[in-house]
């Protein structure tokens, strides 16, 4: 079965830090894969996705991912956190449904806490 | 924001009552999704509809009924409800089929509903 891993709850990290938030996918294919955060009493809001080429992906807000074939693993980084990067974190994979239009899986989500 | 718009923000009703969640998407995509997100649960998708057709009802109860009328408008219909079926309903489009970036989703703000 196709699915998304997130197997952190919650992540602690003090301000000015790096962080990571991770990510494992199953799925058949080469697969397309997302992340998106959801701040409190919003929608998710779209930060990067690798779909093929490099395996370090840049996206929004200075986070980045990277792919790691071998590993089934798609994980979130960020150099540096801020409070402000304090929210919940979705990995999601693509897939298509039963008339070939593209759908996400998402994982349970991570909530990021970053302390000043 | 996003170009997606939902409306209601926020609705409590009575498992009797009938009402209705509204999406509207400015951004010219020919794919909407609504999707159901409760506490301590991943993003369930319930409905994609591609070019106001639908494609896709991951067994979702009859009484939750979509309508798309066009491509940019997608509507939840509601009528009894359980106190179970309280979420943040989410609504996202993507232009799906148009060429690069078309596998990437916009959510809407959502909208929090309370059943009594």
């Amino acid at each position: 079965a196709q699915s998304v891993a997130q197997p952190e709850d919650q992540v602690n990290v003090a301000e000015g830090n790096p962080l990571t938030v991770k990510c494992t996918y199953s799925v058949s294919g080469n697969p397309y894969l997302f992340w998106y955060v959801q701040y409190p009493n919003r929608g998710l809001q779209f930060l990067l996705k690798y779909i093929t080429g490099d395996n370090l992906v840049k996206g929004s807000y200075g986070f980045e991912a990277e792919f790691n074939k071998s590993q089934t693993s798609f994980h979130l980084k960020k150099p540096s956190a801020l409070v402000s990067d304090s929210a919940l974190y979705f990995c999601a994979v693509r897939v298509y449904g039963s008339s070939n239009t593209g759908k996400l899986i998402f994982g349970q989500g991570t909530t990021l806490q970053v302390k000043p | 924001e996003t170009g997606v718009t939902q409306t209601p923000r926020h609705l409590v009703m009575g498992m009797t009552n009938k009402k209705s969640l509204k999406c509207e998407q400015h951004l010219g995509h020919n794919a909407m999704y609504w999707y159901k997100q409760s506490a301590k649960k991943p993003l369930e998708l319930m409905f994609v509809y591609n070019f106001k057709e639908q494609t896709e009802n991951n067994s979702v109860p009859s009484r939750f009924s979509p309508e798309c009328p066009n491509s940019s408008h997608l509507f939840l219909h509601l009528h009894t409800l359980q106190p179970e079926d309280s979420a943040l309903y989410l609504c996202a489009s993507s232009p799906e089929g148009q060429g690069v970036g078309a596998d990437t989703q916009y959510f809407g703000p959502g909208t929090r509903l309370t059943v009594l």
